[in-house]
């Protein structure tokens, strides 16, 4: 079981917007530690997407934007586009584990 | 560009150790100022960090998997490696190399995967 709690799945048409929760406990995002997203297309490895401060990796577009606030993060993604439909993991770190701790992942699906 | 990629058998007996090694190309490890992490995904589940290590040694090893773990980085060959004792069913996924540019400070940490390995599937089965 998870650390950080995620939605299954989301589902959007394209062009819309879309959110993605992430909850954690205050060891981890309520702690103020800072978080990250991994997109996961099937069948290939995760890729950083973007973090907290919403810095972006090259190549990924401003489509993608992060928040926090509390224990809870959010992941929203606008003007939604069929090769958003992927896997979604946010990442954090856990005080009381003391390392990174992942999402259970959300599947985004374009209808 | 920094690019990694795993090796290792892709089935192994219940109650075997795993080993595996990701070799690193486009920078130095020991330059990097980076830790090297092994992360793994069963089937259709959750990423799980196993765990990170400097190119000094020094890491952090997921508690969950107990002793089981160890971790070892060659820096004349660029590679750096990863032991799983005492494999079980529960073991299978698929395991992924991955860099680490994060830290910590006084105040937080910053600990995130910016490149990754394409991912090896290990199997347990005898």
């Amino acid at each position: 079981q998870s650390v950080l709690t995620q939605p299954p799945s989301v589902s959007g048409a394209p062009g819309q917007r879309v959110t993605i929760s992430c909850t954690g406990t205050s060891s981890n995002i309520g702690a103020g530690y800072a978080v990250y997203w991994y997109q996961q297309v099937p069948g290939a490895a995760p890729k950083l997407l973007i973090d907290t401060y919403n810095y972006r990796p090259s190549g990924v577009p401003d489509r993608f934007s992060a928040s926090k606030s509390g224990s809870s993060a959010s992941l929203a993604i606008t003007g939604l586009q069929a090769e958003d439909e992927a896997d979604y993991h946010c990442q954090s770190y856990d005080s009381g584990l003391s390392g990174p701790v992942f999402g259970s992942g959300t599947k985004v699906t374009v209808l | 560009q920094v690019q990694l990629q795993e090796s290792g058998p892709g089935l192994v007996k219940p109650s075997q150790t795993l080993s595996l090694t990701c070799t690193v190309s486009g920078v130095s490890i020991s330059g990097d100022d980076c830790y090297w992490s092994w992360i793994r995904q069963p089937p259709g589940k959750d990423l799980e960090l196993i765990g990170y290590i400097y190119f000094s040694g020094n890491g952090y090893y997921n508690p969950s998997l107990g002793n089981r773990v160890s971790m070892s980085v060659d820096t004349s060959s660029n590679r750096f490696s990863l032991s799983l004792t005492s494999m079980t069913a529960a073991d299978t996924a698929v395991y992924y190399c991955a860099r680490d540019p994060g830290f910590c400070n006084r105040t937080s940490c910053y600990h995130h995967f910016d490149t990754w390995g394409q991912g090896t599937l290990v199997t347990v089965s005898s």
